[in-house]
């Protein structure tokens, strides 16, 4: 079955550390988006990536980084310079990329601080 | 940055009733979008709409494109337990503008 994976669901942080989200993609599509979710609150983009190698901010990219070296896959890094970075984080993906409204989604990663 | 208005923010219904939400904006958007986020789970996409005006529906979902363009608005018909969770509006600007969206309105089944 296609479809977005992330890993993992739970993921606990600790101060100063830098951790990293899977998402991996067997649906076949070029663009790939990173959002975050708050409790009451719309999603926000993160960063997004059309193309292999290629990458581009969202509204709120600070504090994150991301790597697009294959097609399937873009992983998110939540650095040390974000300071709150309690969320569920959601992975998705788009045939009709960089700015496709039809988005499949992954299960998320809830990210907590300790 | 943009903001959608999604009203109500929560709803508490009881089985086999009729659930109605709706998104506005200040904006004129020219893709209006329904999405179903389970809990724990990513959101699912239900309806896309791109004529003003348009009203599709997906099996008891219904939904409609503002003929402002400015608002949309969700029909839930006969209402199921498996209803619950939230459902968020999306809007897009144009082609070359990535989504926007709504706070979320979370249906929750009265015991």
């Amino acid at each position: 079955d296609g479809g977005i994976t992330q890993s993992p669901k739970y993921l606990f942080r600790k101060e100063g550390q830098n951790v990293t989200l899977s998402c991996e993609q067997n649906l076949n599509h070029d663009a790939m988006y990173w959002y975050r979710q708050d409790p009451g609150q719309g999603l926000r983009l993160i960063y997004y990536s059309q193309i292999v190698n290629d990458f581009q901010k969202g509204d709120i990219a600070e504090g994150y980084s991301v790597s697009r070296e294959k097609k399937e896959s873009f992983p998110l890094t939540v650095t040390s310079a974000q300071k709150n970075p309690t969320a569920f984080y959601l992975c998705a993906s788009s045939i009709d990329g960089p700015t496709g409204e039809k988005l499949f989604f992954g299960s998320g990663t809830q990210l907590s601080v300790l | 940055g943009q903001q959608l208005n999604q009203s109500p923010q929560s709803m508490f219904i009881q089985e086999g009733e009729d659930v109605s939400m709706n998104c506005t904006s200040s904006s004129i958007f020219n893709t209006w979008l329904w999405y179903k986020q389970d809990p724990g789970e990513g959101p699912v996409l239900l309806i896309a709409l791109y004529k003003a005006g348009e009203l599709t529906s997906n099996g008891r979902l219904t939904a409609q494109f503002g003929i402002t363009r400015k608002d949309s608005f969700l029909n839930i018909s006969a209402s199921i337990p498996s209803d619950v969770g939230i459902y968020f509006c999306a809007g897009q600007l144009g082609s070359n503008y990535q989504l926007i969206w709504g706070a979320g309105t979370k249906l929750i089944i009265k015991p």
